[in-house]
């Protein structure tokens, strides 16, 4: 079945490094997302990455794909004050032709001054 | 405006009200997505849009009545909800469904209480 897992909670310092991670289920997913909710707004997509790629970097972010296993995480460098929000990871089934995304409970990222 | 609206952001109703959610896309996308976000729960999708026909209904109640006039707007109507709906409403668009990136693009919200 198509499964997206993820550590509830995150607690860092600012400046440190964050890494949230997770896993899926669906071996043929195409791509894989990962979104950023603040408090009171909908999902923002902050980056993807292709299944046949094993990192993407974005300014701070940075994504690492291990397909073998079915994990993926979503680094932040500097994490600032403003990068708390919940993190969701979501993925694109390949056997899906219905635009469906399989989103993963989130993780809540707490930063700490 | 830009990217993907809701209206209203808030709505409170009782349970025997009939109501309206709005969501308008200024992303020329035919794709078009209702979810419900309920707190310690993941995302559950209720009903996806391409070119205006609906192509999936995810077991949702009745009392949920979406309707998508055109590609750019979708309604979620509501009547004789429950408490246990209350949620947020979460509405979104992609492309459409035969591209191969699905990537979605999420609107703000209505944040619904039902007394």
């Amino acid at each position: 079945g198509e499964d997206v897992e993820q550590s509830l909670f995150l607690s860092v310092r600012e400046g440190d490094s964050s890494v949230i991670n997770c896993t899926y289920t669906d071996s043929s997913s195409t791509y894989l997302y990962w979104y950023k909710q603040e408090p009171g707004a909908g999902l923002q997509l902050l980056t993807y990455i292709f299944s046949n790629m094993d990192m993407k970097q974005d300014q701070r972010l940075t994504v690492l794909l291990n397909k073998k296993d079915k994990h993926l995480s979503l680094r932040i460098a500097d994490t600032q004050t403003g990068d708390s929000a919940i993190y969701f990871c979501a993925e694109s089934p390949g056997s899906s032709n219905t635009g469906k995304l399989i989103f993963g409970q989130g993780t809540t990222l707490q930063v700490k001054p | 405006e830009t990217g993907v609206t809701q209206t209203p952001r808030h709505l409170v109703m009782g349970m025997t009200n009939k109501k309206s959610l709005k969501c308008e896309q200024h992303l020329g996308h035919n794709a078009m997505y209702w979810y419900k976000q309920s707190a310690k729960k993941p995302l559950e999708l209720m009903f996806v849009y391409n070119f205006k026909e609906q192509t999936e209904n995810n077991s949702v109640p009745s009392r949920f009545s979406p309707e998508c006039p055109n590609s750019s707007h979708l309604f979620l109507h509501l009547h004789t909800l429950q408490p246990e709906d209350s949620a947020l409403y979460l509405c979104a668009s992609s492309q459409d469904l035969a591209a191969k990136r699905h990537e979605q693009f999420f609107g703000p919200g209505t944040r619904l209480t039902v007394l």
